[in-house]
């Protein structure tokens, strides 16, 4: 069972490029998230959506783009990049009937030079 | 926002030693309080979690303290190993939408 499956685990941007980060599961949850990590700062939550075609912004959704068009899949995509998006990038879905655990993916780290 | 705050930031303990670490909340409509556990290049994972209805939830080595009133609550790790050495994150909220903390680096020295 793979869970939340992240890609890349790993990119290298330069400023003003644009890339989407890929974040799918295999769970059939209706609710997944977006979330970066700094340093010191916890995650902070980007964007979600609760279900397919239906998305929302969190705390952080400045420069970040998102849509769901099926329920297992949740693409970020960083429109032009900037160096204040240098983070570690990580995706998370739970069941929204629930109310439970998030699962999360392992990670993107991306630094934007 | 909602503000979770932790403390400590980090945290160095001897094999067998207790390790606690504390979070202080805002929102008392929040009715989901967990501790995920987080190991270098890792995602955080669900350790423990508790509501409200009770004071404290007890998982072999792991316990939540939750104190209503003073809206706080705190993880213990008993018999603390090298094995727990990791970042442990305290949230609130909903599996929907949670609120983190700053984190807590535990070192546990063999």
């Amino acid at each position: 069972n793979a869970g939340v499956t992240q890609t890349p685990k790993f990119q290298v941007l330069k400023t003003g490029q644009s890339m989407t980060l890929q974040c799918a599961q295999d769970m059939n949850h209706e609710y997944m998230s977006w979330y970066r990590q700094d340093p010191g700062m916890g995650l902070r939550l980007i964007h979600y959506s609760v279900g397919a075609g239906i998305t929302d912004q969190g705390e952080v959704p400045n420069g970040y783009n998102v849509s769901r068009s099926t329920t297992e899949d949740f693409p970020l995509r960083l429109l032009s990049a900037a160096p204040s998006q240098t983070s570690v990038y990580f995706c998370a879905s739970s069941d929204y009937r629930l109310n439970t655990e998030a699962f999360f993916g392992q990670g993107t780290r991306l630094t934007v030079v | 926002q909602q503000q979770v705050k932790q403390s400590p930031q980090s945290l160095i303990v001897q094999k067998g030693g207790i390790s606690i670490i504390n979070c202080a909340y805002e929102n008392t409509a929040f009715d989901y309080f967990p501790w995920y556990q987080q190991f270098p290049g890792k995602g955080p994972a669900l350790l423990i979690a508790i509501r409200p209805d009770v004071s404290e939830k007890k998982e072999g080595r792991f316990t939540i303290s939750f104190n209503k009133s003073a809206k706080q609550f705190s993880l213990h790790i008993m018999d603390s190993q090298p094995g727990d050495s990791a970042t442990y994150f305290c949230a609130t909220g909903s599996a929907r939408q949670l609120t983190f903390g700053s984190g807590t680096q535990l070192t546990v020295l063999p």
